[in-house]
């Protein structure tokens, strides 16, 4: 079965700090990895994803993050972050599953970003 | 630009009462999901369907919950009878083949 672990809950942080969320995923197959982003009142956006190659990938708003196999992790990153930052973030993954297509894509229970100017 | 339409977008009930919120997925998408979230439990995959047949909707109280897709352009949750324990906001998804979920602005749900 999928699942994903999101380590942090909540972070507080000033502008201009850099930014790393951490994710890890179990799953025995070839995954899909995203990363989403949740404003305040507003539905899910996607802020990057990872299917194959590079395993750097750089989203939107200079985010990006980092698939390590062997570590079962996809981290997101930001160097230096706004206030426009404060959200919500989730990982999500879906597996490979049976005749070419993925499982039910599955969200982790997201960590609350809190910039303060 | 393509995107996932919710409807309603806000609703208040009264316990009891039955509840049908509809998504329209993206034209193309063959995978449509239905997610629950709430402050306490985060968000939940309620159910999913694939080229419309369900996949999986273990996530879904069966008692009061159904989920269909009487065709492609349409998926429907219900819940009869709405109990206040399922106020959240319900978010409807469609992915196509490689998984990239889009999701929709999500229906308020509050029974009082």
């Amino acid at each position: 079965a999928q699942s994903v672990s999101q380590h942090n809950h909540h972070v507080i942080l000033s502008e201009a700090a850099s930014l790393e969320l951490g994710c890890n995923y179990s799953y025995g197959g070839t995954v899909n990895l995203f990363w989403y982003v949740q404003y305040p009142g507003q539905h899910l956006q996607l802020l990057l994803k990872y299917f194959s190659g590079d395993p750097l990938v750089k989203g939107i708003k200079g985010f990006e993050a980092e698939f390590i196999k062997s570590k079962f992790s996809f981290n997101l990153r930001k160097p230096s972050v706004q206030w426009s930052d404060t959200a919500e973030y989730f990982c999500a993954v879906n597996g490979e599953g049976g005749s070419g297509g993925y499982n039910k894509l599955i969200f982790g229970a997201g960590t609350r970003l809190a910039v303060h100017p | 630009d393509a995107r996932v339409t919710q409807t309603p977008r806000d609703k208040v009930t009264e316990m009891g009462q039955e509840v049908t919120m509809r998504c329209q997925p993206i034209l193309g998408h063959n995978t449509v999901f239905w997610y629950r979230q709430t402050m306490m439990q985060g968000l939940e995959l309620l159910a999913y369907f694939r080229n419309r047949a369900p996949l999986d909707d273990s996530g879904m109280p069966k008692d009061r919950f159904s989920a269909e897709m009487p065709d492609a352009t349409l998926a429907t949750l219900k819940i009869q009878p709405s109990e206040p324990r399922d106020s959240a906001v319900y978010f409807c998804a469609s992915t196509g083949f490689e998984g990239e979920a889009f999701f929709g602005q999500g229906t308020r749900l509050t029974v009082v």
